[in-house]
């Protein structure tokens, strides 16, 4: 099975910490992705990448970025919290064709305060 | 911009009916579509992906169906059980690998 593994299940960060949330997944994935989800907005893609080293902005990047050193590993990093980040955050990962589906994590629920 | 759109926003039955969760979409250049199901406070588990060459796929009670000239899909859900009681969200994929997700119908069964 695969599985995508998602460090924190619940993080509380004070306005203007920076965040690091990280994504692990086990299946050798090319692709993964980070998205954010609102109530009555769904799923929004913020950065995805296609490879180690590699990123491409998604629809919702500015106040992120992210690094991918690992194959395994894509971290999303908030350089200086805000309110209007808080939200549940979701990484995937996928085969490098686009015929594939997405592996989602369990979500990180973060609040900033 | 692909915009996916799903109706109703909830909706409950009771345990044994037979249901149908919908989904459109505006932009019919899509390689697949795929269904996952959401509970509280989870992650998405991915239930049926449809490819954009296929007009349905099956997985035991649950079958979705696509449509690209009209830009819709459906999921069909068959007798339902209150172990269904979960989100259900679809997904368009298009140009390099993105998803674009509709915002969810929650489903309600009933016992």
């Amino acid at each position: 099975d695969v599985k995508v593994t998602q460090s924190s299940r619940y993080l509380v960060k004070r306005t203007g910490e920076k965040v690091f949330l990280e994504c692990v997944q086990d299946m050798d994935h090319e692709n993964m992705f980070w998205y954010r989800q609102d109530p009555g907005l769904g799923l929004r893609l913020i950065y995805f990448s296609y490879d180690v080293k590699m990123k491409e902005k998604g629809d919702i990047p500015e106040g992120y970025s992210v690094s991918r050193e690992k194959k395994e590993r894509f971290s999303l990093i908030l350089e200086s919290a805000s309110t209007n980040q808080t939200s549940m955050y979701l990484c995937a990962s996928s085969f490098g064709t686009r015929i594939e589906t997405q592996y989602f994590g369990p979500g990180t629920r973060l609040l900033v305060l | 911009k692909q915009e996916v759109t799903q109706i109703p926003a909830a909706l409950s039955v009771p345990e044994g009916e037979n249901l149908v969760l919908n989904c459109s979409f505006t932009d019919s250049a899509i390689y697949n579509l795929q269904w996952f199901r959401q509970d509280p406070g989870k992650g998405l588990t991915s239930l049926l992906l449809i490819q954009s060459s296929q007009r349905e796929q099956t997985s035991g009670r649950l079958n979705a169906s696509l449509d690209k000239s009209s830009g819709r899909s459906t999921l069909y859900i068959a007798a339902s059980q209150p172990g269904d009681s979960a989100t259900y969200l679809c997904a368009a994929t298009t140009g390099a690998n993105n998803l674009f997700f509709g915002t969810g119908t929650r489903l309600t069964v009933i016992p």
